[in-house]
């Protein structure tokens, strides 16, 4: 099946500052990218989905500036956590559907973020 | 109620047992995954299924659409088994995931 690069798999970063985390598509195209964060305890919730191109769509609750999402590119879609607080230390995961699944889907490996 | 309940949240075995864990669903689903996620975070696909059973090494997945469940076992396990698992399931509707909360597992030596 087809394959999703995350990166990186673990960041601890400073209050304040910005973290970018990376999904690459290494062996198809992802026109569209999905974005999830793991509350503690909870299960997995889609933050946004990242179109190529366009502009993400966020689910509600989510902050737009907060989490900037970027799909400049049919294998590249990143996330920025901005201006970080202790409370987005989490882990964040993102897929995308895998064409050569019918509607399955193929999962970076996920990013576990600490925010100190 | 989640859409998507997993059962037992929490499951200490010792090593060598035969281990069960439950997904149950409420929605009508095109698909499901199976996937493990690392005490480090990292999270692992085991398995997709739309239909019966598939099985890899000590893994095996059966899914009864009719009855909204899916299984997934683990036979002769093994410490590093230990992970948290989880189920989600892509719905028929939108073909969006919807996650399950996961079923932590411990195995002891």
């Amino acid at each position: 099946g087809a394959v999703v690069s995350q990166h990186p798999s673990w960041v601890i970063c400073k209050s304040g500052t910005s973290v970018k985390i990376e999904c690459r598509s290494l062996d198809f195209q992802a026109t569209t990218m999905f974005w999830y964060r793991q509350f503690p305890k909870q299960s997995l919730m889609l933050m946004a989905t990242s179109n190529e191109g366009s502009k993400a769509t966020y689910e509600q609750g989510v902050e737009k500036d907060k989490f900037l999402i970027n799909h400049a590119s049919l294998t590249l879609s990143t996330l920025t956590v901005t201006s970080a607080h202790p409370e987005d230390s989490s882990f964040y995961i993102c897929s995308a559907r895998d064409p050569s699944r019918g509607h399955g889907y193929t999962f970076g490996s996920g990013t576990r973020l600490t925010v100190v | 109620k989640n859409e998507v309940e997993q059962s037992p949240q929490n499951l200490t075995a010792q090593e060598g047992e035969f281990i069960t864990i439950n997904c149950s669903y409420s929605v009508g689903i095109s698909a499901l995954h199976w996937l493990q996620q690392h005490p480090g975070g990292g999270i692992v696909s085991l398995f997709m299924l739309s239909s019966g059973k598939k099985k890899h090494g000590r893994l095996i997945a059966t899914i009864n659409i009719q009855e909204k469940h899916s299984s997934l076992h683990i036979t002769a396990s093994h410490p590093r088994d230990s992970a948290v698992y989880i189920c989600a399931v892509i719905g028929s509707a939108d073909y969006q995931l919807i996650w399950g909360a996961g079923t932590k597992l411990i195995i002891k030596p």
